[in-house]
């Protein structure tokens, strides 16, 4: 089955500074590949996803990439704010068939 | 409306007993699942539903089964329950096909004493 590789654990960064953590997954048909936040005592939530057809995608400030033939893929949160501090997961499975596979997490802090 | 809802939200109880988690999702969905995170928060598949049908058991232990009485619940009976079964579980949805973007209930912690 899909196994989920997930780096940093934990991230500290200085407000305004980039943050970028970077996942690898085994099985390579494995095609859709989200990324969820998760707030202390919270639920996680969807904030990007990628499908294996694009290699990166954006929205304003949290852009994902993928490398197919690697079976890498990376998020990364420019500008970050105090806001941004969560636990973030990647995750991947098969569009439709299998149920996601997540990382372990990273615990990203971003310092005022 | 709360898309995907799970009750109770805080459960307590001891070595031994039984009990039930319940989910149910209003967003139309075909496939449901069920997670736990643990102390360590990592958050692992234990359970898939499509279409009512066990489509994936992860290696849990038979004392947890889950149950659908139609497509919109997925509820975890847990018997027997020890002390290693405190954590946080999740339930999540999703629809079969390309758009298979998991929404999450939020969560039950389950502390077993």
């Amino acid at each position: 089955g899909e196994n989920v590789e997930q780096h940093p654990s934990t991230l500290s960064v200085q407000e305004g500074d980039s943050a970028v953590i970077k996942c690898t997954y085994s099985d390579s048909a494995s095609n859709y590949f989200p990324w969820y936040k998760q707030e202390l005592g919270k639920r996680p939530q969807l904030i990007i996803d990628i499908r294996s057809n694009v290699g990166e995608k954006k929205d304003q400030r949290i852009a994902v990439t993928l490398n197919k033939t690697a079976k890498h893929f990376s998020l990364h949160i420019t500008e970050t704010q105090p806001e941004d501090s969560a636990v973030y997961f990647c995750a991947a499975s098969i569009a439709g068939n299998t149920p996601l596979v997540f990382g372990k997490g990273t615990r990203l802090s971003v310092i005022a | 409306d709360t898309a995907v809802s799970q009750t109770p939200k805080y459960l307590v109880t001891q070595m031994g007993n039984d009990k039930s988690i319940k989910c149910e999702q209003n967003l139309g969905h075909d496939t449901m699942y069920w997670y736990k995170q643990d102390s360590k928060k990592f958050l692992k598949i234990m359970f898939s539903y499509n279409n009512k049908e066990l489509i994936i058991n992860e290696t849990v232990p038979n004392r947890f089964s889950p149950k659908s009485p139609d497509k919109a619940h997925l509820n975890l009976h847990i018997n027997s329950l020890e002390l290693g079964d405190s954590a946080v579980y999740f339930c999540a949805s999703s629809r079969a096909g390309v758009d298979t973007e998991a929404f999450f209930g939020q969560g039950t912690r389950l502390t077993v004493v």
